[in-house]
């Protein structure tokens, strides 16, 4: 089955610790996305690949970082610079970025405790 | 500034009572609007692109359409797996390649 995997499901941390969430696509899609999703609040874009080893920092980029060595890869580590990194964390995949519809993840649900 | 509003943030209806959900949006230019279903705790599920004013999509209970200003989403003779909470976005023209402009959704509750 073509889609897109996200692991952990749950993931907890310690405030200080750095932690990495896992994005996988078998779609062949070039782009990759992520976002957060906060109660009550629009899912908001974390940063953005458009290709291998490039991407670029969406509305709310500061205390991650991500990485794009491979086509169907795009994990995305949460620093311990995020103030609030509590949410739930979505990847997503589009054929290209900017023309055409995204895919979604099931999620990971980060919990800073 | 690109704007998206869904209303109304909740819905009620009982099985089998229609009614519309709504999404306006403020863009310079509009690429495409998306709608998306999402269930508690998963991912938003795609459901529909529009693309034009007058443009239409339709799926099994749902149908989307399109205006200049605003999008409905219909929801014909809805059963209670059709409870959900529906997202909607937008892409401007001569907006970041990446990004989607979501609104907050409507919760839609259909009790049978």
């Amino acid at each position: 089955d073509g889609g897109i995997t996200q692991s952990p499901k749950y993931l907890f941390r310690k405030e200080g610790q750095n932690v990495t969430l896992s994005c996988e696509q078998n779609l062949n899609h070039d782009a990759m996305y992520w976002y957060r999703q906060d109660p009550g609040q629009g899912l908001r874009l974390i940063y953005y690949s458009q290709i291998v080893n490039d991407f670029q920092k969406g509305d709310i980029a500061e205390g991650y970082s991500v990485s794009r060595e491979k086509k169907e890869s795009f994990p995305l580590t949460v620093t311990s610079a995020q103030k609030n990194p509590t949410a739930f964390y979505l990847c997503a995949s589009s054929m290209r970025a900017g023309y055409n519809e995204q895919f979604f993840g099931p999620g990971t649900r980060l919990t800073v405790l | 500034e690109d704007q998206v509003t869904q209303s109304p943030e909740a819905l009620r209806l009982q099985e089998g009572e229609s009614s519309s959900l709504n999404c306006s949006y403020t863009v310079s230019g509009l690429r495409g609007l998306f709608w998306y279903r999402q269930d508690p705790g998963k991912g938003p599920e795609f459901l529909f692109t529009l693309y034009s004013a007058g443009e239409e999509k339709e799926k099994e209970r749902l149908k989307a359409t399109l205006t200049k200003k605003e999008s409905f989403l219909h929801i014909t003779a809805p059963k209670p797996e059709d409870s959900a909470t529906y997202l909607c976005a937008v892409q401007a023209v001569g907006g970041s390649q990446g990004n989607l402009i979501f609104g907050k959704g409507t919760k839609l509750s259909v009790k049978p």
